[in-house]
């Protein structure tokens, strides 16, 4: 089973600060890499796939880079919305794994 | 707009089975993969396995001797057996459309083990 870490567990930011959140796999996963958002009493959302494609309706303040082992979520300008918790999640290998999450709090 | 719904018992006993069922309205559940997710009180997603509307199945190793997902596509529907539960399976547990990435989930059902 693929591992997933992400970093740091907690992340304080200020509204319109820039956020950027990590995330490792234990082996590579080529692009195979889905960044979701879940906010307290809600469903995970969907926000990037394939490492770096915005998923339908996302805005262009999140934006996802990387391969192989190492991921980047980028939130470019934080809105209040977007305080929440953060999931990576591996889809090269079986099964689907997802990472620890990273919260996102005001600062 | 595909909805999804999850239903069934908000309490099961220690060592009974928990069954629940997912309804896809606004849209066909046939020709899609669909999952079943699940996250104890305030931790992380675990992926439990996946159903295609043909009736295959891919399940999480870690609880692959007692899952059982189906699907009844005459009503829309996919559902998620798992047996001989124990407290560590209290979670809220949500269905979701996809086995790559997941893009329409439910809202969550809470289901709780307890005697």
């Amino acid at each position: 089973e693929i591992v997933m870490t992400q970093s740091p567990a907690t992340l304080s930011v200020s509204p319109g600060e820039r956020a950027t959140l990590s995330c490792r796999a234990s082996q590579s996963v080529s692009s195979n890499l889905a960044w979701y958002q879940q906010k307290p009493g809600q469903a995970p959302r969907l926000l990037i796939y394939g490492a770096s494609t915005r998923a339908t309706g996302i805005p262009a303040r999140f934006s996802g880079s990387g391969s192989g082992t190492e991921f980047t979520l980028t939130i470019s300008s934080l809105q209040s919305e977007d305080f929440a918790v953060y999931y990576c999640q591996q889809y090269n290998n079986w099964p689907r794994t997802f990472g620890p999450g990273t919260k996102v709090d005001i600062k | 707009q595909v909805q999804l719904q999850e239903s069934g018992p908000g309490l099961v006993k220690p060592s009974e089975t928990l069954s629940l069922t997912c309804t896809v309205s606004g849209g066909s559940i046939s020709s899609y993969y669909w999952s079943w997710i699940r996250q104890p009180a305030g931790k992380g997603l675990e992926w439990i396995g996946r159903i295609y509307t043909s009736g295959s199945t891919n399940y999480n190793p870690s609880l692959k001797s007692r899952v059982t997902m189906s699907v009844d596509t005459s009503k829309n529907q996919f559902s998620l057996k798992l047996s001989s539960v124990t407290a560590a399976d209290t979670a809220v547990y949500y269905c979701a459309r996809g086995a790559t990435t997941f893009d329409y989930w439910g809202q969550g059902t809470l289901v709780t083990v307890s005697s």
